[in-house]
């Protein structure tokens, strides 16, 4: 299996809505990443997870907590959202953190979240 | 921290041509400078990258340079063709995992 996988695609929620984000890669990688996307804009590096350890917490809002469940799963759940939240949410992987060797990271296809 | 800009923002050519986009960095210390392709609704997938010890790399009809000096590397893509057409984003970093992404670039191939 070469590649990451995100559930689910599409999620609508209101702001009171408890939901959560999945993410999947069976290829190895001790580093997970979940980024945000908002149109026409770059990813933003949200969070890192290494080893099953958050390394990099980049001042996300509390509404957003991310767990790492294991080495292949990472979760991200969502709570108290707010309209402006509303973008896709990317999940990305890596061999591992730092040297110059492990960089590359490939993404999932994402899940697309409309907070109304 | 590092600041990545990427030119152009827009790039319209005629299918065979080729088109170059160009990103410049700030921090000297950036030794990894992956390409992304990203189409309308689709994830942003890795095309090429190029670490700092090295001063050009190439797949088939892609191709990017470094010049460590001026601190900017380039993407080339030559016998461009109407698939080529996405948002591409490049990106750089010291730290191995802080990938700084470049505003992207829309690139647009017309038959």
């Amino acid at each position: 299996d070469t590649e990451v996988t995100q559930t689910p695609k599409h999620l609508v929620m209101g702001m009171t809505n408890k939901k959560s984000l999945k993410c999947e890669q069976h290829m190895g990688h001790r580093a997970m990443y979940w980024y945000k996307q908002k149109a026409k804009k770059p990813p933003e590096l949200m969070f890192v997870y290494s080893y099953e350890k958050l390394s990099i917490n980049e001042s996300v809002p509390s509404r957003f907590s991310p767990e790492c469940p294991n080495s292949s799963l990472l979760n991200l759940h969502l709570h108290a959202l707010q309209p402006e939240d509303s973008a896709l949410y990317l999940c990305a992987s890596s061999l591992r953190l730092g040297g110059i060797s492990y960089n590359e990271q490939f993404f999932g296809p994402g899940t697309r979240l409309t907070v109304l | 921290g590092e600041n990545v800009e990427q030119h152009p923002s827009t790039l319209s050519v005629q299918e065979g041509d080729s088109a170059v986009i160009k990103c410049t960095y700030s921090d000297s210390a950036s030794n990894y400078f992956p390409w992304y392709k990203q189409e309308l609704g689709k994830r942003p997938q890795l095309i090429i990258d190029i670490r700092s010890n090295v001063g050009e790399k190439k797949d088939q009809r892609i191709a990017v340079t470094l010049n460590k000096t001026a601190k900017h590397f380039s993407l080339h893509i030559t016998e461009t063709q109407p698939e080529d057409s996405a948002v591409y984003f490049c990106a750089a970093t010291n730290s191995g995992y802080a990938l700084n992404f470049g505003k992207g670039t829309s690139l647009l191939v017309t038959p």
